[in-house]
């Protein structure tokens, strides 16, 4: 099946910091990304998503200057918490669609820590 | 949206059969009934759709009810591996590259 990356694993950070997440599909053109956070023993919840070369639709409740999302080709998106605090230390998944998919691939998460 | 229904937990035996259970009574005539599952700190994976018809795949079996209101998804014969969160999900095959939204899904737990 299609492979979608995520570049860190696991990152550290203090307070403040800014922090970019990358999510690549391997051997797919992915027209569509989506992003979405996980809290501890909590169901995924979407933050945005983004079609290629357009800017990125976000749930209501995000903010859209504190999650950055830039998704500039088929086959990357990046996701950059600005600013960091305690409390968007999280697990952030991406996951990517093709033009005619009709089932996502997800990538394998990012552990977000913020200290 | 047209909303699921799941047991929070689940167990079973290992190598038995395991029949997940998904209630979607508002579903409508253009929604997908799509199952994926999350193992412990990994992303979630696919597992099978359908639409009407039941289905079968190198992982699973989704057996859908002829009103279309439950579905069931069947892991005939349960490994250590399959302890997962498993999530069902509607979506709706109108809208192209449409979101997906989880529930709280189920959590199998595989006794050895």
């Amino acid at each position: 099946g299609a492979v979608v990356s995520q570049h860190p694993s696991r990152v550290i950070c203090k307070s403040g910091t800014s922090v970019k997440i990358e999510c690549r599909s391997l051997d797919f053109q992915a027209t569509t990304m989506f992003w979405y956070r996980q809290f501890p023993k909590q169901s995924l919840m979407l933050m945005a998503t983004s079609n290629e070369g357009s800017k990125a639709t976000y749930e209501q409740g995000v903010e859209k200057d504190k999650f950055l999302i830039n998704h500039a080709s088929l086959t990357l998106s990046t996701l950059t918490v600005t600013s960091a605090h305690p409390e968007d230390s999280s697990f952030y998944i991406c996951s990517a669609q093709g033009l005619a998919g009709i089932r996502q691939f997800f990538g394998p998460g990012t552990r977000l820590t913020v200290l | 949206d047209a909303k699921t229904t799941q047991p929070n937990s689940m167990e079973s035996n290992e190598e038995e059969p395991v029949h997940l259970p998904c209630n979607h009574s508002t579903i409508s005539g253009t929604d997908y009934i799509h199952w994926y599952r999350q193992l412990p700190s990994q992303g979630p994976e696919y597992v099978i759709h359908g639409l009407t018809s039941n289905v079968n795949n190198r992982m699973a079996s989704l057996a859908i009810a002829e009103d279309r209101k439950s579905s069931t998804l069947i892991l005939h014969r349960a490994t250590l591996r399959d302890a997962a969160v498993y999530y069902c999900i509607l979506r709706d095959v109108r809208r192209g590259n449409e979101k997906l939204t989880f529930g709280t899904g189920t959590r199998l737990t595989i006794i050895p």
